[in-house]
């Protein structure tokens, strides 16, 4: 498997419920983020986790980060129809100078 | 609000021929980063740039692919003798703070190889 695996693949529900994503990893992390990528658009940085926090809010996201297990959860509370989107975790893997991205989870919230 | 701004936003190339995509990062910004999509699927790590001068780059970016701070706004990607797999979104980013901080995309530019 590869860094950073998003699940599930694709979520559909209805708006006013919350949707919980998740991403699985394999290398240690200097921090985990999230972004939200609308069809055709750049990607959106959602939100910024540090290997050393287990539970960050913004708004209606919640990101909770287990190091022991090597995963993370992007939880949106409240879904609205424009929170539509596909939403990519990405791990700062220690030691490299980049992000790595996983596959991305298509949320669909239907009005 | 400041934006990573990216030009062409569509390309049409016959294989063989080059490309250049353009981007300009935020204007503070001093970590530089080029990213590609292959129709709405994995965003794909190809090269970072940091103090003129590649930090990091991945098995996809090889001979094929070169990258240019020409001045002190704008950064390149070329792809030299472009092929038909090379048809993908191409994203540039910059970050301010660390090489691990937030980075800020633009809004890609889509090559189509024919």
């Amino acid at each position: 498997s590869q860094q950073g695996e998003e699940d599930p693949q694709a979520l559909s529900i209805q708006e006013g419920e919350n949707a919980t994503m998740n991403c699985s990893y394999k290398t240690s992390i200097n921090n985990l983020q999230w972004y939200r990528q609308n069809s055709g658009r750049g990607l959106v940085h959602l939100i910024l986790i540090r290997s050393n926090e287990r539970e960050k809010h913004s708004g209606r996201l919640r990101v909770t980060l287990d190091t022991s297990k090597k995963s993370s959860s992007l939880l949106i509370t409240a879904s609205r129809a424009a929170d539509t989107a596909s939403y990519f975790c990405a791990t700062d893997v220690w030691g490299a100078q980049k992000l790595v991205f996983g596959q991305g989870t298509r949320l669909t919230i239907n009005p | 609000e400041p934006e990573v701004t990216q030009t062409p936003s569509h390309q049409v190339t016959q294989m063989g021929q080059e490309v250049i995509l353009h981007c300009v990062p935020i204007s503070n910004h001093l970590y530089f980063y080029w990213y590609r999509q292959i129709l709405g699927q994995k965003v794909e790590f190809l090269v970072s740039f940091y103090n003129n001068e590649i930090s990091e780059k991945s098995e996809i970016f090889d001979d094929q692919f070169s990258v240019e701070r020409p001045d002190g706004s704008n950064f390149t990607l070329k792809i030299r003798s472009t092929k038909l797999e090379d048809s993908a979104m191409y994203f540039c980013a910059s970050s301010g703070r660390t090489n691990t901080g937030e980075l800020f995309f633009g809004e890609g530019s889509r090559l189509t190889v024919l």
